[in-house]
């Protein structure tokens, strides 16, 4: 059964440090993997989308890149922000379903 | 604006009566799912729909149904609430399962007492 592991579970940190949130698959045979941000009480917001022919996606201060091989995800924030505050899941799925990690939750002190 | 609505967002009822959680989308998506997000145990999947009238069990149905008469709406049904069913739950869209974005609605806190 494919499980999913986020690390670390809790991350706190001063505002401008570079971050990386890790996420693996214990079956690496995922198609595409998305990562998405959730805040307190909120639904979740898509980050970014790898595709299955991709290695690496890029928006703002945000890069993710996936390893299949060793079904690893890492999501990379630059110059982090209190705004960035929030909880990071990654999700990847195989032939008919999304399996989610159990997230990651930031803080970002100024 | 492109979204995913679902009502009520806030809901609080009593063991065994009968409920629906509404869930829409305004995209044309052909993929449809709701889940379930609970401490410690994540988000997981309760049932997902393919197209209208094809829907498929996710990892936790037991107690829930759906249908999918119309592409833009998958209502969630509880037909005998009880309290391990409290939760909060998301319906999600998107226009397939494999290489889409997959879209969330703001999700809908129920308590069953």
């Amino acid at each position: 059964k494919q499980e999913v592991t986020q690390i670390p579970a809790a991350l706190s940190v001063p505002e401008g440090e570079n971050l990386v949130l890790n996420c693996s698959f214990t079956d690496s045979a995922i198609y595409n993997l998305q990562w998405f941000r959730q805040d307190p009480g909120k639904g979740l917001t898509s980050l970014l989308l790898i595709q299955s022919s991709q290695r690496e996606q890029t928006s703002g201060r945000l890069n993710a890149s996936l390893d299949k091989s060793s079904g690893r995800s890492t999501l990379y924030i630059a110059a982090s922000q209190p705004g960035d505050s929030a909880t990071y899941l990654c999700a990847g799925d195989n032939t008919d379903k999304l399996i989610f990690g159990t997230g990651t939750r930031l803080q970002v002190f100024p | 604006e492109a979204q995913v609505t679902q009502n009520p967002r806030y809901l609080i009822t009593v063991t065994g009566k009968k409920l629906t959680v509404t869930c829409s989308q305004n995209m044309n998506h052909e993929y449809m799912s709701w889940y379930r997000q609970d401490p410690g145990l994540g988000l997981r999947q309760i049932y997902y729909s393919m197209n209208v009238e094809v829907t498929d069990k996710g990892d936790v149905p037991e107690g829930y149904k759906v249908s999918r008469k119309e592409k833009r709406n998958f209502p969630l049904i509880l037909e005998s609430p009880s309290p391990n069913q409290t939760s909060l739950y998301f319906c999600a869209s998107s226009l397939g399962l494999q290489s889409y974005e997959q879209y969330f609605g703001p999700g809908t806190r129920l308590t069953v007492t």
